[in-house]
């Protein structure tokens, strides 16, 4: 079944506590995205990856980084969390960039920093 | 900067009516505009692309409509049902790679 998934899918942490948070799809699609997803504020991307070693900042990038050594994984890690960063995290693919092709969404991942 | 609105209020329908969203947007004329299903606390979940060379597209019960003059997409549902309830969401390309969301319109749809 083509998907993407995330881990964990809940996460209670606590501030300075570094975290990863894994993305994997399984389509060999290209391009893989991070959101945020908070109340009044709607889904805002955080960094994106066009290809392997391909990365780059998104809307809200401050306090996360992400990696693409493979081309199905696209951790997103938080060296220092803070209680800002307690949200809503979705990881999505697609086949390329752009809105040509449609976002393949995963279940997110509720991460609340205490 | 680029600004994507969409109803802000909660949109209350009869079942069986036609439900239409709007979603208007400023700064930017992008090529494509998507639509988006969210069920609480789940992943968004496409429903329709259209290109800015399309007026309309279909699909089941679901019509999209782009007009680049008055940079604003439609989104009807017909015949709507209860299971029809959940918030939509439109995405433009806002940058190079970068996609951007509306911050949705929640549908609920009565018996």
């Amino acid at each position: 079944e083509a998907q993407v998934t995330q881990n964990p899918r809940y996460l209670i942490t606590v501030t300075g506590k570094k975290l990863t948070v894994t993305c994997s799809q399984n389509m060999n699609h290209e391009y893989m995205s991070w959101y945020r997803q908070d109340p009044g504020l709607g889904l805002r991307q955080i960094y994106y990856s066009m290809n392997v070693e391909v990365t780059d900042k998104g809307d809200v990038p401050e306090g996360y980084k992400v990696s693409r050594k493979e081309k199905r994984n696209f951790p997103l890690i938080l060296e220092s969390p803070s209680p800002n960063q307690t949200s809503l995290y979705f990881c999505a693919s697609s086949l390329r960039s752009g809105l040509a092709y449609e976002q393949y969404f995963g279940p997110g991942t509720r991460l609340t920093v205490t | 900067s680029q600004k994507i609105e969409q109803n802000s209020e909660a949109l209350n329908i009869q079942e069986g009516k036609t439900a239409t969203l709007t979603c208007n947007y400023t700064n930017y004329s992008p090529a494509y505009l998507q639509w988006y299903r969210q069920d609480p606390g789940r992943g968004p979940v496409f429903l329709l692309l259209i290109r800015e060379n399309e007026k309309e597209k279909r699909k089941e019960r679901l019509k999209v409509t782009f007009d680049t003059t008055l940079k604003q997409s439609l989104f009807h549902i017909t015949a709507s049902q209860p299971a029809d309830s959940a918030t939509y969401l439109c995405a433009l390309e806002t940058g190079y790679s970068t996609l951007t969301f509306g911050k949705g319109t929640m549908l609920l749809v009565s018996p």
